[in-house]
C-alpha cells in the first residue's frame, strides 16, 4: 500500500498564474481532504471531497477550487495565484466517521 | 466554534526523561481528537486518536494521551523520550456531530529531545 501519494513535490509558480495540485488516497479511502500549511503554523482546512462533491469547505476564497474523480483521487487548482499562497499544500484521506485521516507528504508550493 | 490550543511553542526534555505535550480543545459537542507528528519537510503522521472508552490511549512508538473531559484536555505523553522524537507535534479535534469533516490543529509544539 503507497498510501497517499500527492505530486508534484515541489512547485514554482508566478504571481497571477494557475496551479493545480494531484493526490491519490490511501487505498480503500473514499474521502479526500485539502489543508493548506503555511510556515511555522498549523495545517489549515481547505475542503473536503467524497462521492465526486465538495462535502464541507473552509475559509477559503473562490479562487481555490477542487475535484474528485470516480477512483477518489483529486485535483485542488488555485487561480490568480497570490505571494501569501505559498506553502505546503497537504491532502489527507480517510474513511468513516471516527477514522484518522492519512496525509500524503504535501506539495511545497512557492509563489514568485 | 471549535478551536484548539497547544499552550507551548518548545518543549525541551532530556533524553530518557519523561515528556507532556499539552492540548486543550473547544468544540460544541463531543470530540474526536487525535495526535499527528511532522517531520521536516514532511506530511503528518498519525499518532493516535480518542474516540470513546478509556481515557488513556496508547498510540504508536509508545506515545500515550489522556481524555480529560472535565478539563477538556488531551496531552500527549511519553516515558522514556528519545532523541528521535524530535519533531513538531499536532493536536487535532473533530466534532463528533459533524460530518466526517475538518480537523482543526493546533498550531503546533516543537519537541526538542537532547542526548
Amino acid at each position: 500500500d503507497a498510501g497517499v501519494t500527492q505530486s508534484p513535490t515541489h512547485l514554482i509558480k508566478t504571481r497571477g498564474q494557475q496551479v493545480t495540485l494531484r493526490c491519490s488516497p490511501k487505498s480503500g479511502h473514499d474521502t479526500v481532504s485539502w489543508y493548506q500549511q503555511a510556515l511555522g503554523q498549523g495545517p489549515q482546512f481547505i475542503f473536503q471531497y467524497y462521492e465526486e462533491e465538495e462535502r464541507q469547505r473552509g475559509n477559503f476564497p473562490d479562487r481555490f477550487s477542487g475535484h474528485q474523480f470516480p477512483n477518489y483521487s483529486s485535483e485542488l487548482n488555485v487561480n490568480a495565484l497570490l505571494l501569501g499562497d505559498s506553502a505546503l499544500y497537504l491532502c489527507a484521506s480517510s474513511f468513516g466517521r471516527g477514522s484518522e485521516a492519512f496525509f500524503g507528504q504535501g506539495t511545497r508550493l512557492t509563489v514568485v | 466554534a471549535q478551536s484548539v490550543a497547544q499552550p507551548e511553542d518548545q518543549v525541551n526534555v532530556a533524553e530518557g526523561n519523561p515528556l507532556t505535550v499539552k492540548c486543550t480543545y473547544s468544540v460544541s459537542g463531543n470530540p474526536y481528537l487525535f495526535w499527528y507528528v511532522q517531520y521536516p519537510n514532511r506530511g503528518l503522521q498519525f499518532l493516535l486518536k480518542y474516540i470513546t472508552g478509556d481515557n488513556l490511549v496508547k498510540g504508536s512508538y509508545g506515545f500515550e494521551a489522556e481524555f480529560n473531559k472535565s478539563q477538556t484536555s488531551f496531552h500527549l505523553k511519553k516515558p522514556s523520550a528519545l532523541v528521535s522524537d524530535s519533531a513538531l507535534y499536532f493536536c487535532a479535534v473533530r466534532d463528533r456531530g459533524g460530518s466526517q469533516g475538518n480537523l482543526i490543529f493546533g498550531k503546533g509544539t516543537k519537541l526538542s529531545v537532547k542526548p
